[in-house]
C-alpha cells in the first residue's frame, strides 16, 4: 500500500542525467517529513543513497543528489554509469492513519 | 560498521506464525541511538515497513499489521526477533531486518534505514 508514487521506469545513456521523481501528499512529503532515497541492485538489499533529502552518506558518489518542495521530491543521478541500473526507492512518514514509514513504488531505472 | 544477518524458516503453513531472528554484530544493539526493524519485500513488488523496536524494548508497528505482529529484543544475545501471526499467501515476501536512525531519536519521524540485513524469503505455503 504504498501512498509514494514514482514511475515505474526511466533510462538514459550513460553520461546522461536522470530524474526520479517521488510524489506524496499533505500527510507525509507536504507536512514536511523527510524523504530519504534507496538503491536496489538486482538480486540484493536496498542500499542507503540519500537521507534526509539531500544528504549522502559517506561512499556514495556526489552523481546522486536529492531535493524536496512541497509534497514531492526528486533524486538525480548526473552522468549515469552501468552500474546504477538498480530499482530505486523514496521513503518518508505517514501521520496518517496510525502512522507509519512509507515507500514510493519504486523505479527502475535502466542504463541504455 | 554494524552487519546485521536474518535466520528463520523459509517456509510456514497457512494460518501458522512465521517468526524470525536478526542477529547484531560488530557493535553493540543497546544504543540510543537507534531502533530496530522489519520490512518486507513480495516478489516482484515494493518495500513494506512492518515494526521496530528500541532495545529497552519499546515497539511499534504498522497500523495494517499490527493485530498480528510483535517485535522483541534481546540484548544479551545482540538479537531481535519478528513474530507474524496467521499468515496467508500474502504475507510471502523476502524479510529484511534494518536499524534505523535520524537526528535525534526524540522523535522517529525523520528516520532511516541503514544498514539492512541481506534478507530471507519466506515462502507461505501447505
Amino acid at each position: 500500500q504504498s501512498v509514494l508514487a514514482q514511475p515505474p521506469s526511466v533510462s538514459g545513456a550513460p553520461g546522461q542525467r536522470v530524474t526520479i521523481s517521488c510524489s506524496g501528499g499533505s500527510s507525509n512529503i507536504g507536512a514536511g517529513y523527510d524523504v530519504h532515497w534507496y538503491q536496489q541492485l538486482p538480486g540484493t538489499a536496498p542500499k542507503l543513497l540519500i537521507y534526509a533529502n539531500n544528504n549522502r552518506p559517506s561512499g556514495v558518489p556526489d552523481r546522486f543528489s536529492g531535493s524536496k518542495s512541497g509534497t514531492s521530491a526528486s533524486l538525480a543521478i548526473t552522468g549515469l554509469q552501468a552500474e546504477d541500473e538498480a530499482d530505486y526507492y523514496c521513503q518518508s512518514y505517514d501521520s496518517s492513519l496510525g502512522a507509519s514509514y512509507v515507500f514510493g513504488t519504486g523505479t527502475k531505472v535502466t542504463v541504455l | 560498521q554494524q552487519q546485521l544477518q536474518e535466520s528463520g524458516p523459509g517456509l510456514v503453513k497457512p494460518l501458522e506464525t512465521l517468526s524470525l531472528k536478526c542477529a547484531v554484530s560488530g557493535g553493540s544493539l543497546s544504543s540510543d541511538s537507534y531502533f530496530w526493524g522489519w520490512i518486507r519485500q513480495p516478489p516482484g513488488k515494493g518495500l513494506e515497513w512492518i515494526g521496530s523496536i528500541s532495545y529497552h524494548g519499546s515497539a511499534y508497528y504498522s497500523p495494517s499489521l499490527k493485530s498480528r505482529v510483535s517485535i522483541s529484543v534481546d540484548t544479551s544475545k545482540s538479537h531481535f526477533s519478528l513474530q507474524l501471526s496467521s499468515v496467508t499467501a500474502a504475507d510471502t515476501a523476502v524479510y529484511f531486518c534494518v536499524r534505523h536512525a535520524g537526528f535525534t531519536m526524540i522523535v522517529l519521524d525523520d528516520n532511516w534505514f541503514d544498514p539492512w540485513g541481506q534478507g530471507i524469503l519466506v515462502t507461505v505455503s501447505s
